[in-house]
């Protein structure tokens, strides 16, 4: 499968745990997105990688998470001292220009459940 | 007011039925509109893309645009149980040379045999 995938796909942590996700995106894919995705919700974004580089942050990415992408390759989010609200689907998406056109591709997601 | 609005539905249809799934906008900067259709507990696959406004079809799809009133459209013909499923509109803006995408919150359509 060359798709975009992540792991794991499922995390339940306790409230103030630490969890990292990793993502692998489509290997030929130098452009790699995070975004978040809450129930009955659409996926918000959260931050956005050129290769290594991070180049734009949300306001909704607080403090407590960090993404890395080292050597542009897979990229991993972590979440400090976790929240009840932290709790959602983090989707990871890949993209190339198509043309005049971006296409993103979403992996399947890691769901996390804080309790 | 969120910058893109869509009814979360659920939306119940019997097969074969014409389905229309819209999406209303507040930012003019939107250039790109896509729909993405996500199954239960995976994540979002593109269907389709357009750019400018009118229509665009593949298949059973056809994508509507009407930027002098912010509102787009999806519309599937014939429609099949397998296309039960959360449809989420997404738009963009150009920002040098990526594009993060904001979406709506999605319409479930349940299509029953």
């Amino acid at each position: 499968d060359t798709g975009v995938s992540q792991n794991p796909r499922h995390k339940i942590t306790k409230r103030g745990q630490n969890v990292t996700f990793r993502c692998d995106p489509i290997s030929e894919h130098n452009r790699l997105y995070w975004y978040r995705q809450t129930l009955g919700q659409g996926p918000e974004f959260l931050t956005y990688f050129q290769n290594e580089a991070q180049l734009e942050k949300s306001r909704l990415l607080s403090d407590r998470f960090s993404a890395e992408r080292p050597k542009g390759s897979f990229s991993t989010l972590e979440i400090q001292r976790t929240e009840q609200g932290d709790s959602a689907m983090y989707l990871c998406a890949s993209s190339a220009w198509e043309g005049a056109w971006e296409t993103q591709y979403f992996g399947p997601g890691t769901r996390l459940l804080v309790l | 007011q969120k910058e893109v609005e869509q009814d979360p539905g659920p939306l119940s249809v019997p097969e074969g039925a014409i389905v229309s799934l819209n999406c209303t906008y507040s930012n003019s900067a939107f250039q790109y509109f896509m729909w993405y259709r996500q199954y239960s507990r995976k994540g979002p696959e593109l269907l389709m893309y357009t750019y400018s406004s009118g229509n665009k079809e593949d298949g059973r799809f056809t994508a509507q645009v009407d930027k002098s009133s912010k509102y787009i459209s999806l519309f599937i013909r014939d429609s099949q149980p397998s296309d039960s499923a959360t449809y989420l509109c997404a738009m963009s803006q150009p920002q040098g040379g990526y594009s993060t995408l904001t979406f709506g919150k999605g319409t479930m359509l349940l299509v029953s045999p």
